[in-house]
């Protein structure tokens, strides 16, 4: 059964204060690996998919790497506005379409 | 362009009762997701289908059943509501089966009294 763990599962930083988020994932088979971005009451919102081991993609101050294992979202220098859940999802390539989600890491940037 | 469009965003129903949850896919998206995210939790799948087909399958009570239209909207109907069915209900969307990234909707908020 495919699996995604978050950690930490809430992570309080100073606005500028740059700091990283993980997902770690146990799939058979791994179709693409997503970062959303999640408000309170609102739907995810896409932020990148990573493909394969060694794949970087940067959006604003986000920037999100891959491995065999794990995913690292990496915030640079956030603001108020980056506070929000951050939500990583797996998809698999044995015809399945599902999103499994991670639990998340609930993001607060403190002005 | 426009997103994926949910209604109702908000619905309250008594136990036992029917409800239906309508998705309107972006356009030229001809597969739709559903998932449902209860409190403090993460998104759920229940059901996608591709092309009007069921395409796959997830955590989907047999109370509820879904399909997908000619011009790709999809219904999702509820019965026999239970309080355990109180939750966010989200609607996602892409291009195609395979490798592609799914866009959600606002959600419709579920409340069963």
């Amino acid at each position: 059964e495919d699996q995604v763990t978050q950690s930490p599962e809430a992570l309080r930083l100073q606005e500028g204060e740059s700091s990283s988020l993980n997902c770690s994932y146990t799939v058979s088979g791994l179709r693409g690996l997503f970062w959303y971005r999640q408000d309170p009451g609102k739907g995810p919102e896409f932020l990148f998919t990573l493909y394969s081991a060694g794949e970087e993609k940067e959006k604003e101050r986000l920037k999100a790497t891959l491995t065999k294992k794990e995913s690292f979202l990496h915030i640079t220098a956030p603001k108020p506005e980056d506070s929000a859940t951050y939500l990583c999802a797996v998809g698999t390539n044995f015809g399945n379409e599902k999103l499994t989600f991670g639990t998340g890491t609930r993001l607060t940037i403190i002005p | 362009a426009a997103g994926v469009i949910q209604s109702p965003r908000h619905l309250i129903k008594e136990k036992r009762e029917t409800a239906t949850l309508k998705c309107y896919p972006i356009s030229r998206h001809d597969t739709v997701y559903w998932y449902q995210q209860g409190p403090g939790q993460d998104p759920q799948f229940l059901i996608s289908f591709y092309e009007k087909m069921q395409s796959d399958k997830g955590s989907i009570p047999d109370r509820f059943s879904a399909q997908q239209f000619s011009d790709y909207h999809s219904e999702l109907n509820m019965s026999s509501l239970e309080l355990g069915d109180s939750a966010l209900y989200f609607c996602a969307s892409s291009p195609n089966t395979g490798a592609n990234e799914q866009f959600f909707g606002p959600g419709t908020r579920l409340t069963v009294l």
